[in-house]
């Protein structure tokens, strides 16, 4: 079975960093490339960041560079989402999703961890 | 990168068919066969329902449609049930190597 499992939220206050952390399994994990999504509270879905099977290639959402760094360790199956300057506007719920049919899509979802800005 | 534009809402009735409607630009919709849709439940994580503008997932009813002209992409859903109430979402790969998800369309069924 399939599991993405997302760990590295909480409450950080503005300015400061984050580390996320989405550790997959049941499937190998080098095949696939993966994102990270995020949802502000009552808002809609807005793509962060992704990277490629292998590592070699790194995708980010024009409005995030410079903040927002991916990264994956495919012998630890983990996919990282590294945050600085964070503000308020970061708040929200972020999901790691794979691209399980390698379209540039996001067939599988994990539950999301918490990212809450404030001082 | 701006959000693909959704209607904010759409409503139906049970047994009913709806549209929404999903439009972009040159630089995302209208360039690449890579679009794709979401349904959301509250509280939910996103459920793929079309990939590849038209494919449907193993397990997803084939209530559920894709289509694309030029920038505007749609999702059609046949006989309207009390569970499809939900929030659905577009997506689509840009020419500027990221993807870009449409605002959200809230679904009520009456």
């Amino acid at each position: 079975e399939v599991q993405l499992l997302e760990s590295g939220g909480g409450l950080v206050q503005p300015g400061g960093s984050l580390r996320l952390s989405c550790a997959a399994s049941g499937f190998t994990f080098t095949n696939y490339a993966i994102s990270w999504v995020r949802q502000a509270p009552g808002k809609g879905l807005e793509w962060v960041s992704g990277v490629s099977g292998g590592g070699g290639s790194t995708y980010q959402a024009d409005s995030l560079k410079g903040r927002f760094t991916v990264s994956r360790d495919n012998s630890k199956n983990t996919l990282y989402l590294q945050m600085n300057s964070l503000r308020a506007e970061d708040t929200g719920l972020y999901y790691c999703a794979l691209d399980l049919y390698h379209s540039g899509s996001f067939y599988y979802w994990g539950q999301g961890t918490l990212v809450t800005v404030s001082s | 990168q701006s959000a693909l534009t959704q209607p904010a809402s759409v409503t139906g009735s049970p047994g009913q068919s709806i549209t929404i409607s999903c439009t972009g630009s040159r630089s995302d919709v209208g360039a690449y066969d890579s679009v794709s849709w979401y349904q959301q439940h509250p509280g939910k994580a996103p459920k793929l329902l079309i990939y590849d503008v038209k494919n449907r997932p193993p397990g997803v009813f084939n209530r559920f449609s894709g289509s694309k002209s030029g920038n505007t992409a749609s999702l059609a859903i046949s006989g309207l049930q009390p569970e499809d109430e939900a929030d659905y979402y577009c997506n689509s790969y840009t020419t500027s190597a990221t993807w870009v998800f449409g605002g959200g369309t809230k679904l009520t069924v009456l």
